[in-house]
């Protein structure tokens, strides 16, 4: 168990739609990461907050939008939903913003699209 | 720009045998490189990472990493590969001057008994 829990475990839910994906950091962690892992996409880093602030951003569509508020838990919102958005949503955290820590992932959310 | 390249999508290897999983990268300044492991239906774990130092890295379970600057290469090694190291195993490199991270499409590691 790496500490980091993601809620909900699997959603399903329509195209055109918006989700919410929550997710809380290990004890202390002030960086949360947030990944989408598909088939034909890998694994793609989407955004990262430290202590609250956004501080990277890959790959994250305008439909997308996340935030990590003060008691350090990040939220995920996808909007407009498309059957492509359809995967498993990771988020990872890290005791600090430094990049060379290693990051403890959550379980998942599985998100289907219909 | 950085990159990351896994080049074996699947990597079959006999129990009690050596194995290795290959992983290049590009970047523009010094690489801080990761290898991470997934199991079925879980989040990914660290395994190992390369920052800076002795060129060969010790990691979780057995495994362990050689970081070659010439070739660009940080590839994952094990000794004596076991039924229970089947998974999917992910490189990936962070750029010391930029603030990604981007990981490797994964290769899948079989063990047969």
């Amino acid at each position: 168990d790496s500490g980091v829990t993601q809620t909900p475990k699997h959603l399903i839910t329509a195209t055109g739609q918006r989700v919410t994906l929550r997710c809380s950091p290990r004890s202390g962690d002030l960086s949360v990461y947030w990944y989408q892992q598909s088939l034909d996409q890998g694994l793609q880093f989407l955004i990262q907050y430290y202590n609250g602030e956004e501080r990277a951003k890959g790959n994250i569509l305008e439909r997308f939008s996340a935030q990590q508020f003060p008691d350090l838990h990040s939220e995920l919102n996808l909007s407009s939903l498309e059957l492509g958005d359809s995967a498993l949503y990771f988020c990872a955290s890290t005791s600090g913003g430094a990049l060379e820590n290693e990051q403890f992932f959550g379980p998942g959310t599985r998100l289907t699209v219909l | 720009a950085q990159s990351v390249a896994q080049p074996e999508d699947q990597v079959n290897v006999a129990e009690g045998n050596p194995l290795t999983v290959k992983c290049t990268y590009s970047v523009s300044g010094n690489p801080y490189l990761f290898w991470y492991v997934q199991y079925p239906n879980r989040g990914l774990q660290f395994l190992l990472k390369y920052i800076t130092g002795d060129n060969l890295v010790k990691g979780s379970y057995g495994f362990e990493a050689e970081f070659n600057k010439s070739q660009t290469s940080f590839h994952l090694k094990k000794p004596s590969a076991l039924v229970s190291d089947s998974a999917l195993y992910f490189c990936a490199v962070r750029d010391s001057s930029a603030s990604k991270i981007i990981f490797g499409s994964g290769t899948r590691l079989s063990i047969r008994p």
